[in-house]
């Protein structure tokens, strides 16, 4: 079935680094969404993405949707410490039934 | 106020017991939904309702049935729980704008967080 790879797998940075992570797939998506979840919680959506080559902000956050609609990136700037959680990817191909895949997320430390 | 909850937070039983999660929410949306996280943090998505009825319905057991008797509610029961229903389970809802399904912003609960022993 449908599969999403998203890396890295796991991030450790110092604080005001500038952060990327991107999902990838074999398959075309319509939509991508960007998650966090910080421990203990449920994700959180980041930012929407609805067409191919766009590019949306939210504060320190940027995400491209890509022109191949195969992949996805996300971008954190000057990070800082409440940055830290997991990030998700995921891809939505449309209709309604298996067409909201996860990546398997990236975890992001970030160092004070 | 809290705008999607679960309870109860923690569910630990003995395998072939039957158990239920409970989802309320007070956004006043209209579609809910319940979704599987395993211990490597892969998240899935089981079942959607929109104004009570099933929307999606992904290739999950039978024996797990979701009931949703009004729109701010959607509860999900478990029959027969065996070893690997041990997840945490997230509920969460939207309000259908009228775009593709799965595309409203969703507003998740904090998780119920099932051991199966």
């Amino acid at each position: 079935g449908q599969q999403l790879n998203q890396s890295p797998q796991s991030m450790f940075i110092q604080e005001g680094e500038d952060v990327s992570m991107n999902c990838t797939s074999s398959s075309i998506f319509n939509t991508w969404l960007w998650y966090k979840q910080d421990p203990g919680e449920g994700p959180v959506l980041l930012i929407a993405l609805y067409k191919a080559g766009e590019l949306t902000s939210n504060g320190r956050l940027t995400a491209q949707f890509g022109i191949t609609r195969k992949d996805s990136f996300l971008n954190i700037s000057a990070s800082i410490p409440s940055d830290v959680g997991i990030y998700f990817c995921a891809g939505y191909y449309g209709g309604s039934q298996g067409n909201l895949i996860f990546g398997k997320g990236t975890k992001l430390s970030v160092k004070p | 106020d809290t705008a999607v909850s679960q309870t109860p937070k923690y569910l630990v039983t003995q395998m072939g017991n039957d158990k239920s999660i409970k989802c309320e929410q007070n956004l006043g949306h209209d579609t809910m939904y319940w979704y599987k996280q395993d211990s490597k943090k892969f998240l899935k998505i089981m079942f959607s309702y929109n104004n009570k009825e099933l929307i999606i319905n992904e290739t999950v057991p039978n024996r797990f049935s979701p009931k949703s008797p009004d729109k701010a509610h959607l509860n999900l029961h478990i029959n027969s729980l065996e070893l690997g229903d041990s997840a945490v389970y997230f509920c969460a809802s939207s309000q259908r704008t009228g775009g593709a399904l799965l595309t409203d912003t969703q507003y998740f609960g904090p998780g119920t967080r099932l051991t199966v022993l």
